[in-house]
Parts: C-alpha cells; sequence; structure tokens
C-alpha cells in the first residue's frame, strides 16, 4: 500500500519561532511531492512544491531526500496566520492521484 | 478567474439514499479528480476524469461513480448511502499531465 505519514500534533509554537515538519512516503517510485494548507473546514492549498534541490518561499523552506524517502517543511518567524493544518502529498509512481498523509496540525500561539 | 467551483456546499441525506455532487474546474483544466475527506483524515483519491473517461480509480467501491460533461465539469454519484461516507467531497482540477492540483471549497455530506 502507497502511504505518506506524517506526526498529527498538535504542534503549539509560540510566535516568532521556528517549526519544522517532516513526513515519509513509502512509494519509492514516487515523483512529485507537495505541502498543502488546509485550514479548519476549508479546502486544501497549494503551499509549495517539493523538490531535492531544496526550494524556498519567503519564510518557508522544504525539501526532498529521496533516499530516506522523506521531506520536510520549516517555518521561520512564525505568524499567528500560519495556524493550519499541512498535508504532504507524494504523486505519481503507479500511484492513484494524489497520496496525502493525514496532516500535521500546527498552532501558533501569541 | 474563477477557481474550482462546487455545489451543493452542504447536504444532509439518509441512509440508502442517493446524492449527486457536482463540480467546474477551474478555467484552461481539463482534468477533475474527486476525493473524500472523513474528519481528522487527509483526502482520499476517489477517481479522475478526463475526456469524458475514468482514469485512475482509488480503492473505493462501485456506490461511488462519477461523469465529465464536454465542458470538463464533473458529477460524483453515490449510491445506496451508508453512514460512513459522511465528509467532505473534494473535486480538483488540473491540466492534463500536471500533478499540481487546485482544489473547490468541497460539499460536506452528512448520512444519517
Amino acid at each position: 500500500r502507497k502511504e505518506v505519514e506524517q506526526d498529527p500534533g498538535p504542534f503549539n509554537v509560540p510566535e516568532g519561532a521556528t517549526v519544522a515538519f517532516n513526513c515519509t512516503y513509502s512509494n519509492s517510485a514516487s515523483q512529485s511531492f507537495f505541502w498543502y494548507r488546509q485550514d479548519c473546514r476549508k479546502e486544501p492549498k497549494l503551499l509549495m512544491s517539493v523538490y531535492s534541490s531544496g526550494n524556498e518561499d519567503g519564510r518557508f523552506t522544504a525539501q526532498l531526500n529521496r533516499a530516506s524517502q522523506y521531506i520536510s517543511l520549516l517555518i521561520r518567524d512564525s505568524k499567528l496566520s500560519d495556524s493550519a493544518t499541512y498535508l504532504c502529498v507524494a504523486s505519481g509512481g503507479g500511484a492513484d492521484g494524489l497520496t496525502f498523509g493525514k496532516g500535521t496540525h500546527l498552532i501558533i500561539q501569541p | 478567474d474563477a477557481g474550482v467551483t462546487q455545489s451543493p456546499t452542504h447536504l444532509i441525506k439518509t441512509r440508502g439514499q442517493q446524492v449527486t455532487l457536482r463540480c467546474s474546474p477551474k478555467s484552461g483544466h481539463d482534468t477533475v479528480s474527486w476525493y473524500q475527506q472523513a474528519l481528522g483524515q487527509g483526502p482520499q483519491f476517489i477517481f479522475q476524469y478526463y475526456e469524458e473517461e475514468e482514469r485512475q480509480r482509488g480503492n473505493f467501491p462501485d456506490r461511488f461513480s462519477g461523469h465529465q460533461f464536454p465542458n470538463y465539469s464533473s458529477e460524483l454519484n453515490v449510491n445506496a448511502l451508508l453512514l460512513g461516507d459522511s465528509a467532505l467531497y473534494l473535486c480538483a482540477s488540473s491540466p492534463l499531465g500536471e500533478n499540481e492540483q487546485f482544489f473547490g471549497p468541497g460539499t460536506r455530506l452528512t448520512v444519517l
């Protein structure tokens, strides 16, 4: 079975801190990876794609380690508005559709 | 530029009934995927449509069926509803061959 595993949290983090999430995927043939953000009772929204070389978008940095089948997301200088559930996603490699993890719940505290 | 739209936003049905959910993809997108998200879980892939054909299917029973129309909009039909079908049903669209998918606001289905 092709799965994506994440720590569900919740992660309670003070505003301004740096927080890191990890996830692992079981399908070694997966080709594309993403982080989605989902606010309570809303749809998932694409946060960023994840590449082996690592990629950064403002305060967010994503990294892929294919050898360990491991994906990470780093959020620097966290804001109250970063509070959400972060979904790790793998795609391709014979899997149908996008394979989502259960999500990691982040709470930024003032 | 309208994003993905879904209707209705909420729906309440009883066990054994049938339901039809609707989705219009983002402008320029021709591929539509459907997902089921139970409370506290990540979305689970149901199936994907392109050129009015089902291209891929996840691990869902035949009670779940779909359709895509020439204008790329899509329907999800669920027959013989079970309590366990209560969930948020999400539609996502993308151009064919691209893995980035954009989600609609979802339809929240409650089965009593």
